[in-house]
């Protein structure tokens, strides 16, 4: 059974510059939900989505935002990228159901220079 | 403000010996409690939970131990081995129809020592 797959692994972006990050949930998973982990934050919640609806939303700017398709993939969006954006984004998926055992991706690091 | 707290950023260990990781939390909302590993360039793997009913859980060498009236939760590692050596993650999440999301201390690095 394939796991959570995230792409890019790496991405170096420009200040400024918008930034698009994918995830695969693991097949028949339908929540899929996206954390930022800096080395001074640790792992802060960005979003959860389920059968294409956003169901809960972190303390983040509007400059990140999500979208679910309707094959569970998903994908996140940061505008006006900022060097502090620079982090591991970790995408993990659950089935419905399931004790609160989310499977994470290996993550997007990115940069921003 | 952070809601969950481990407060022990590293943890030093000789192999065969228990590694024991602390937590502590303050929402009083939180009813499930994770622990997770993470490798480098890796994400968090689960690997042992608890509900709020509960004071003890355990799976083969991880036990997490649970006290609600302090908040606190402690994960045992027994024996523990090199292969250990990561950062262990808590994690708690209150139970409901409108939360989903999880909140997470800033982890613990493990170190065992051969």
């Amino acid at each position: 059974k394939a796991g959570v797959t995230q792409t890019p692994r790496y991405l170096i972006k420009t200040r400024g510059q918008q930034v698009t990050l994918s995830c695969s949930p693991i097949s028949g998973h339908r929540s899929v939900s996206w954390y930022q982990q800096t080395p001074g934050q640790g792992l802060q919640f960005l979003f959860e989505y389920f059968s294409e609806t956003q169901r809960n939303k972190g303390n983040f700017p509007g400059r990140f935002s999500g979208r679910q398709f309707s094959n569970s993939r998903s994908e996140m969006n940061v505008s006006t990228l900022e060097l502090g954006d620079s982090a591991l984004y970790l995408c993990a998926s659950k089935s419905q159901g399931s004790n609160y055992g989310y499977t994470f991706g290996s993550g997007t690091r990115l940069t921003v220079v | 403000d952070q809601q969950v707290k481990q407060n022990s950023p590293s943890l030093s260990v000789q192999e065969g010996r228990i590694s024991i990781l602390n937590c502590d939390y303050t929402n009083s909302m939180f009813d499930y409690f994770l622990w997770y590993k993470k490798y480098p360039a890796e994400g968090p793997t689960f690997l042992i939970s608890i509900s709020s009913i509960k004071d003890k859980n355990e799976d083969g060498r991880f036990t997490v131990f649970l006290n609600k009236s302090a908040k606190h939760l402690s994960l045992h590692i027994v024996p523990s081995q090199p292969g250990d050596s990561a950062v262990y993650f808590c994690a708690a999440s209150s139970s409901g129809g409108s939360n989903y999301k999880l909140t997470f201390g800033k982890g613990t690095l493990l170190t065992v020592n051969p």
